[in-house]
């Protein structure tokens, strides 16, 4: 089955706790994100990777970091120094960067407890 | 002004009624226009692009209105499955994909 598979659906975190949350694509595609929604809110970009071994900060990309060793992963970390880390969070791939479809992952839902 | 304005609904319409939402857009430079589905609790899921010319798939009618920036969705008969949150999309730059807040559309029984 093609498609963005994330990992865990849910993750409960301790304040002071970093967590990665994986993606992983069999789509080949080259274009990876992370997106973060809360409610109300439209979908906020978080980092970027337009290929292996190179990625860049989105819009809201403190307490974020990433990494893009392999073309099918992309895997996000959420550090403590995340001030408000429970959302709902999206990795999405698309074929290139020149505006083509976007897919999406099922999520993860971050509650920090 | 807003990247991308989206009335957020909700929509309450009985089943088989025809609806349609706008949504606008600031940058002129855009140039791909979606919309997606998002069901509740769920990822966003493709519903159609939106070409210059407009298109259609069954009951879901997509239109561009490039002279006043907007995109618009017209659902028509509509079902009890319709009911979902409709995001409009649209690129911004080679990287970029704004996103609206979203519609949200309740078909009634």
């Amino acid at each position: 089955d093609g498609g963005i598979t994330q990992s865990p659906k849910y993750l409960f975190r301790k304040e002071g706790q970093n967590v990665t949350l994986s993606c992983e694509q069999n789509l080949n595609h080259d274009a990876m994100y992370w997106y973060r929604q809360d409610p109300g809110q439209g979908l906020r970009l978080i980092y970027y990777s337009q290929i292996v071994n190179d990625f860049q900060k989105g819009d809201i990309a403190e307490g974020y970091s990433v990494s893009r060793e392999k073309k099918e992963s992309f895997p996000l970390t959420v550090t403590s120094a995340q001030k408000n880390p429970t959302a709902f969070y999206l990795c999405a791939s698309s074929i290139d960067n020149s505006g083509n479809t976007i897919y999406f992952g099922e999520g993860s839902w971050l509650t920090v407890v | 002004r807003k990247e991308v304005e989206q009335d957020p609904g909700p929509f309450n319409v009985p089943e088989g009624a025809t609806v349609a939402f706008n949504c606008t857009y600031s940058n002129s430079a855009s140039q791909s226009f979606f919309w997606y589905r998002q069901d509740c609790r769920k990822e966003p899921k493709l519903l159609m692009s939106v070409y210059s010319s407009g298109n259609e798939d069954g009951r879901f009618t997509a239109q561009l209105n490039r002279a006043s920036q907007y995109i618009s969705l017209l659902i028509r008969d509509s079902k009890l499955s319709d009911s979902a949150t409709y995001l409009c999309v649209f690129t911004s730059g080679t990287y970029k994909y704004i996103f609206g807040t979203g519609t949200r559309l309740k078909v009634l029984a």
